[in-house]
């Protein structure tokens, strides 16, 4: 079973508009993590969060974090059509912090 | 510098037999994960190898094995295979010394057919 949830399981929008996919999750993390894969092929790793962190940024991407939520955010600024995709928020648990749990993913389409 | 390869691309087999699917990680990474990934559903842990010893493993039966070689490549075998089992199977490593905050680098994984 899926340890953590994104929502919303869909997103549509524009080019050039913003997409928030949210994460939550259940238990102690050491860190999160957001991956993308496009069309059921591998996964790409876009950013970590450490659980000591609230905020990262990478590019057009920010994130967030709320341990006291348990929740995270992945935000996309300026879409474009080659962001779609489906999102994957992962969290790292277990002894030593070494099982990783994914959502069930957002999948995002851009239309140009 | 190649990245995480896996073969076969696809397998299509029949209920009750077995399977193994292989994975090579990156150049100097040491732990190989592997996961399952059902028809529009997240990947789910099964098991993590690290030093050739099964390190975690997720909520898989017995059926589910895995092997760890010298060289750091790895196997997954599926033993009587079910219907169920049909999935997308994909391989992470990480960077030896990286630790739990190491990045995975997937492989493009292989598609698993159950008949």
């Amino acid at each position: 079973s899926q340890q953590g949830e994104e929502d919303p399981q869909a997103l549509s929008i524009q080019e050039g508009e913003n997409a928030t996919m949210n994460c939550s999750y259940k238990t102690s993390i050491n860190n999160l993590q957001w991956y993308r894969q496009n069309s059921g092929r591998g996964l790409v790793h876009l950013i970590l969060i450490r659980s000591n962190e609230r905020e990262k940024h990478s590019g057009r991407l920010r994130v967030t974090l709320d341990t006291s939520k348990k929740s995270s955010s992945l935000l996309i600024t300026a879409s474009r059509a080659a962001d779609t995709a489906s999102y994957f928020c992962a969290t790292a648990r277990g002894y030593n912090f070494n099982k990783f749990y994914f959502g069930s993913g957002t999948k995002l389409n851009v239309k140009p | 510098d190649a990245g995480v390869t896996q073969s076969p691309t696809h397998l299509i087999k029949t209920r009750g037999q077995q399977v193994t699917l292989r994975c090579s990680p990156k150049s100097g990474h040491d732990t190989v994960s592997w996961y399952q990934q059902a028809l529009g559903q997240g990947p789910q842990f099964i098991f993590q190898y690290y030093e050739e010893e099964e390190r975690q493993r997720g909520n898989f039966p017995d059926r589910f094995s895995g092997h760890q070689f010298p060289n750091y490549s790895s196997e997954l075998n599926v033993n009587a295979l079910l219907l169920g089992d049909s999935a997308l199977y994909l391989c992470a490593s990480r960077e030896a010394g990286s630790g739990n905050l190491g990045t995975q680098y997937f492989g493009p994984g292989t598609r698993l057919t159950v008949l």
